[in-house]
């Protein structure tokens, strides 16, 4: 079972440069996250989706977009990365009704 | 807005010992999960526990079990036995429950637990 697969796992950036970060689920789950950890903060949420073709702001959303054009796929895109985008970003997907999150491995951004 | 909070940045336990980790929450809701996740070095999300709000009982996996006090928001996971395997980041997260409308799930800034030989 592959579950939630994150890619890249790693990468370093330079300060304006721009990419994207894929999270695949073959769960058919409806509700996908990204969140974004780092030290002393915990995970903190970046945006969601509640379904194909929507997607919602979380609590640190500046600086970040996303789009799930497919249910399976959700992904965050960085325009011009900064510094302060530093971080290990995890994907996470979960159903309506069965309550527990379901994380990927994690991908280690580095913004030089 | 609902929030997670975990007072205790860091724990060490002997092993074999056992240990508890607080978690308090603020909610206006009555239908909610509450969820402890271990993050061990490797990075990976694990699930340790699960609870319902609306369940009286209070789960328990194995070594791991929780003291849930509705009225208080209060809840706190108790390892038992605890092994040089638990060592580990642990993360107390909410969600409200129900069928409709948007689920975020809330986490707290976590409890680095440390386990002595």
């Amino acid at each position: 079972n592959a579950g939630v697969t994150q890619t890249p796992k790693f990468r370093v950036l330079k300060t304006g440069q721009s990419m994207t970060l894929l999270c695949a689920q073959d769960m058919n789950h409806e509700y996908m996250y990204w969140y974004r950890q780092d030290p002393g903060m915990g995970l903190r949420l970046i945006h969601y989706s509640v379904g194909e073709g929507t997607t919602a702001k979380g609590e640190v959303p500046d600086g970040y977009n996303v789009s799930r054009l497919k249910k399976q796929n959700f992904l965050l895109g960085l325009e011009s990365a900064a510094p302060s985008q530093t971080s290990v970003y995890f994907c996470a997907s979960s159903y309506v009704v069965a309550g527990e999150l379901f994380f990927g491995e994690g991908s280690r951004l580095t913004v030089l | 807005a609902q929030t997670v909070t975990q007072s205790q940045p860091e724990m060490s336990v002997q092993e074999a010992e056992t240990v508890t980790l607080s978690c308090t929450y603020d909610t206006s809701e009555s239908d909610y999960y509450l969820f402890w996740y271990k993050q061990p070095p490797s990075r990976q999300m694990i699930l340790v526990i699960r609870q319902e709000a609306y369940k009286q009982q209070n789960a328990t996996e194995n070594r791991f079990s929780v003291n849930f006090q509705k009225a208080a928001k209060s809840f706190s996971l108790k390892i038992s036995d605890s092994q040089l395997g638990d060592a580990a980041m642990y993360f107390c997260a909410y969600r409200r429950g129900g069928t409709s409308g948007t689920y975020k799930y809330i986490f707290g800034t976590g409890t680095r637990l440390k386990v002595l030989a």
